[in-house]
């Protein structure tokens, strides 16, 4: 198994311009969460989502669109690329609610906005 | 607000010393505290957890010890390795949706 892929590993983006973060996973999980890491502020949740076909807004939403067309994949958009995003993105997921099993994270998205 | 407050942020211990992570929470409802570890350039991956039932748990050389009384929780690594070092993550659940973390703790095991 793969466990959690995540694509691109780094990306280099200009102020207003948009791209997609790819996340997959093999293992038949449910829960599919995006994250973003800055120094000194851990790990925050941007969306999440419970199955397919479902969203939910996290903790930093703004700026962010997500879709969960399939199971084993979930997509993060930058619709218009801000300075303030430049971050690690992490994709995690679950095989249900992380209470009860163990959430696993890809190797991350190194996104620098310029 | 953070909902887990992480104490220290950079810890550095000496090889063969203990490392010890402190942290708490207001949410009388998180029933669930796993701890998490990653490296640099890596994901986080979960290294150990405990539920409000158990005071204590053990793997290894890393503990957790848990005081429900107080809301807090904490991470000792004994003889401390330069392996270890990594940054650590405590987080917290209700066993909702998604997992509440603390802002790290950065790690250095010296020789």
């Amino acid at each position: 198994n793969a466990g959690v892929t995540q694509t691109p590993k780094f990306r280099v983006l200009k102020t207003g311009q948009s791209m997609t973060l790819l996340c997959a996973q093999d293992m038949n999980h449910e829960y599919m969460y995006w994250y973003r890491q800055d120094p000194g502020m851990g790990l925050r949740l941007i969306h999440y989502s419970v199955g397919e076909g479902t969203t939910a807004k996290g903790e930093v939403p703004d700026g962010y669109n997500v879709s969960r067309l399939k199971k084993q994949n979930f997509l993060l958009g930058l619709e218009s690329a801000a300075p303030s995003q430049t971050s690690v993105y992490f994709c995690a997921s679950s095989y249900r609610n992380p209470g009860t099993d163990t959430q696993y994270f890809g190797p991350g998205t190194r996104l620098t906005v310029l | 607000q953070q909902q887990v407050k992480q104490s220290p942020q950079s810890l550095i211990v000496q090889k063969g010393g203990i490392s010890i992570i402190n942290c708490a929470y207001e949410n009388t409802a998180f029933d669930y505290f796993p701890w998490y570890q990653q490296f640099p350039g890596k994901g986080p991956a979960l290294l150990i957890a405990i539920r409000p039932d158990v005071s204590e748990k053990k793997e290894g050389r890393f503990t957790i010890s848990f005081n429900k009384s107080a809301k807090q929780f904490s991470s000792h690594i004994m003889d401390s390795q330069p392996g270890d070092s990594a940054t650590y993550f405590c987080a917290a659940t209700n066993s909702g949706y998604a997992l509440n973390f603390g802002k790290g703790t950065s790690l250095l095991v010296t020789p």
